[in-house]
């Protein structure tokens, strides 16, 4: 069974610019989500992806957007960074059936984003 | 809406020592509890979890109850390891009808533990 993968592992970034990262979710998943957890902090809810629509959105701004593929990988999208989206993300992956609710969520190693 | 409420921090303990790491819970319905542990550089990993009032999440010696009356969910171990040293966060799943369950964290304890 292989595990939720991310990438890239690490990135630096400046002021303005824009960044995607990458999520393999673990085989069998369906849907996945996307958390931001600043230093020293528990993760915070950015958004969840079910069937390529996002499906669930936390207090974060339109500039923080996202795809799932039909493979249900999934990109997390950052436009305008701004110093404090400094950060580890994590993306999680779960499996939702019809006619129950999504629980537990496997989460990957996480992207280091660095905005200088 | 939705909080995870974690005991202050740091814990520092010698090993064999016996551990329990507060966690209480602010939740509408009946959410799933989980405790989850992030090693130094590394995502998170789950250690357990419970879904319903007093089941007992158990894994690796670590063990957790979900009190409903007393909206707690606090991990506990018997003798801990140096290799238990991490950041251990308590989190909630709102458990919506529907594919948008999300996780509420609580800002997570630093365990050291001395050998």
């Amino acid at each position: 069974e292989t595990g939720v993968t991310q990438s890239p592992t690490h990135l630096i970034k400046t002021r303005g610019q824009q960044v995607t990262l990458r999520c393999s979710s673990q085989s069998g998943h369906n849907t996945v989500s996307w958390y931001q957890q600043a230093l020293g902090q528990g993760p915070q809810f950015i958004f969840q992806y079910y069937r390529e629509e996002e499906n669930g959105r936390g207090n974060f701004p339109p500039r923080f957007s996202g795809l799932q593929f039909p493979n249900y990988s999934s990109e997390l999208n950052v436009n305008a960074l701004e110093l404090d989206d400094s950060a580890l993300y994590l993306c999680a992956s779960s499996l939702f059936l019809a006619g129950g609710s999504t629980d537990t969520q496997y989460f990957g190693p996480g992207t280091r984003l660095t905005v200088l | 809406g939705d909080s995870v409420t974690q005991m202050e921090g740091p814990v520092t303990l010698s090993e064999e020592a016996f551990l329990t790491i507060n966690c209480t819970y602010t939740a509408t319905g009946y959410p799933s509890l989980f405790w989850y542990v992030q090693y130094p550089g590394e995502g998170l990993q789950l250690l357990l979890k419970a879904t319903k009032a007093d089941d007992k999440g158990s894994n690796k010696g670590f063990e957790a109850t979900y009190r409903k009356e007393t909206t707690s969910f606090h991990l506990e171990k018997g003798s801990v390891q140096v290799s238990d040293s991490a950041v251990y966060f308590c989190a909630l799943s709102d458990r919506k009808a529907g594919a948008n369950s999300k996780l509420t964290f609580g800002k997570g304890i630093t365990l050291s533990v001395r050998p």
